[in-house]
């Protein structure tokens, strides 16, 4: 089991480019959630997908954030475009279904900087 | 959910034992408690859940009082590796197999030191 794998680890950004994080969950599950950790906010769910659709957006904070969940082995979250208030560590976790009981399991984050 | 409300951090000596409270006074019948942590930099790992009795697996025990306003979590011989940001998160659990997101407070942040 390799867990859930977030590329790219690290990334630095100009304000105004596009990003794209990527996220491969554990094989089987079939609920994928985006979180986004600050100091100020904490960690914050963005999104959530079970069976590849997305279930619950509220958390995405504008129109400049989106994500899709093509397949069942990939999703991604793109911010077009990026602003320097979009620093931050973006974490990726998978589960059986939403309401597995044991929760989540998480990858090992993207950290954001846009400069 | 409901709310829970933990100490902001706590010191422990390696080799001890490390007891992280939890109150959630507001907790209803069918909300579980679960504790995750996050070691720096790291993405939160699950530790345990529980609904009303104790629970004990191979990282942790969790103690719930008899009338689930409040829960414990026991770590019975503290390492210099467990010290992280522990949360303890209620979720409600509906028949039809769905839950609510996990939801993520402030947490209470555990050094452990030699």
């Amino acid at each position: 089991d390799a867990g859930v794998i977030q590329s790219p680890r690290h990334e630095v950004t100009e304000m105004g480019q596009e990003v794209t994080l990527r996220c491969k969950p554990i094989s089987g599950h079939n609920s994928l959630f985006w979180y986004r950790q600050t100091m100020m906010r904490g960690l914050e769910l963005l999104i959530y997908f079970n069976n590849n659709v997305p279930i619950d957006d509220s958390g995405m904070p504008e129109d400049r954030f989106s994500a899709k969940m093509p397949n069942a082995s990939f999703s991604t979250l793109k911010i077009q475009p990026s602003e320097p208030r979009d620093s931050a560590v973006y974490f990726c976790a998978s589960s059986l279904k939403a309401g597995a009981l044991r929760g989540y399991t998480f990858g090992s984050g993207t950290r954001l900087t846009v400069v | 959910d409901a709310k829970t409300t933990q100490p902001p951090s706590m010191d422990c000596a390696e080799g001890r034992a490390a007891n992280l409270p939890c109150n959630h006074s507001t907790i209803s019948g069918n909300e579980y408690v679960y504790w995750y942590r996050q070691i720096h930099s790291q993405g939160p790992q699950y530790i345990i859940h529980g609904l009303k009795n104790n629970e004990t697996n191979e990282m942790a025990s969790l103690i719930i009082t008899e009338d689930r306003k409040s829960s414990t979590l026991i770590l019975p011989h503290a390492t210099l590796r467990d010290t992280a940001v522990y949360y303890c998160i209620v979720r409600l659990y509906f028949d039809t197999g769905t839950a609510s997101k996990l939801t993520f407070g402030t947490g209470t942040r555990l050094q452990v030191t030699l």
